[in-house]
């Protein structure tokens, strides 16, 4: 079956430092990669997303690879700001459901 | 426009007793989707509407869960007899126009359940 897994947290940053936080999958097929933020108080929102190997879905700042090779779809952010504070889910779907990584909540310092 | 919608925000229930979860879709969407976010189990998908049908209701974790949708659009889940360990968000998602692994699906704000 499918099954996403990624980096545990939390993680805490200072403003300005640069974010990844890893994920990995297992999937028959071609499954779509996405990445899904829960900012504090609120639902679940698409933060980016990767339907074939090698595409990279970018949004605010954060980007993300799909590769095939090492079955990764690792985010990525150069400098984060204190409004990035939130959970990351890294999430898979090669039909209709989504399957999800555990989650990582990321804190940023001023 | 509006977007995916569910009530009540909150709900305290004693065990045993039965609860109704309700979630409105965005308009138009035909596919929609229920899961449920717990400590222990993360986020889990329960069942998939593609209009009123459910193809897939393999996420249902027990009998005393079921779920209809009317007109293809407002859903219901309902649990019965609740336990303690149904604690948990559950979310409810809808995606246009077909479902699919490339379409977005836009997640409502969840409704809360704890039992007491």
């Amino acid at each position: 079956g499918n099954s996403v897994t990624q980096m545990e947290g939390p993680v805490t940053l200072s403003e300005e430092a640069f974010l990844t936080i890893n994920c990995t999958y297992t999937a028959t097929g071609y499954p779509s990669l996405f990445w899904y933020v829960q900012y504090p108080g609120e639902g679940l929102q698409l933060l980016l997303k990767a339907t074939k190997a090698d595409d990279k879905g970018s949004n605010k700042g954060f980007e993300a690879t799909y590769r095939k090779e090492t079955t990764s779809f690792h985010l990525e952010k150069g400098s984060v700001q204190v409004s990035d504070s939130a959970v990351y889910f890294c999430a898979l779907s090669n039909d209709y459901k989504l399957s999800f990584g555990a989650g990582t909540t990321v804190t940023v310092r001023a | 426009g509006a977007g995916v919608s569910q009530s009540p925000s909150n709900k305290v229930t004693e065990k045993g007793k039965d609860v109704e979860l309700r979630c409105d879709p965005i308009s138009g969407h035909t596919a929609l989707y229920w899961y449920r976010q717990s400590l222990g189990q993360g986020l889990e998908f329960l069942i998939y509407f593609q209009g009123n049908s459910a193809p897939d209701k393999s996420g249902l974790p027990s009998d005393r869960f079921s779920a209809e949708r009317t007109g293809g659009s407002v859903s219901t889940l309902t649990i019965q007899r609740t336990q303690q360990e149904d604690s948990a968000v559950y979310l409810c998602a809808s995606s246009s126009p077909f479902g699919g692994s490339s379409y977005e699906q836009y997640f409502g704000p969840g409704t809360r359940l704890t039992v007491t």
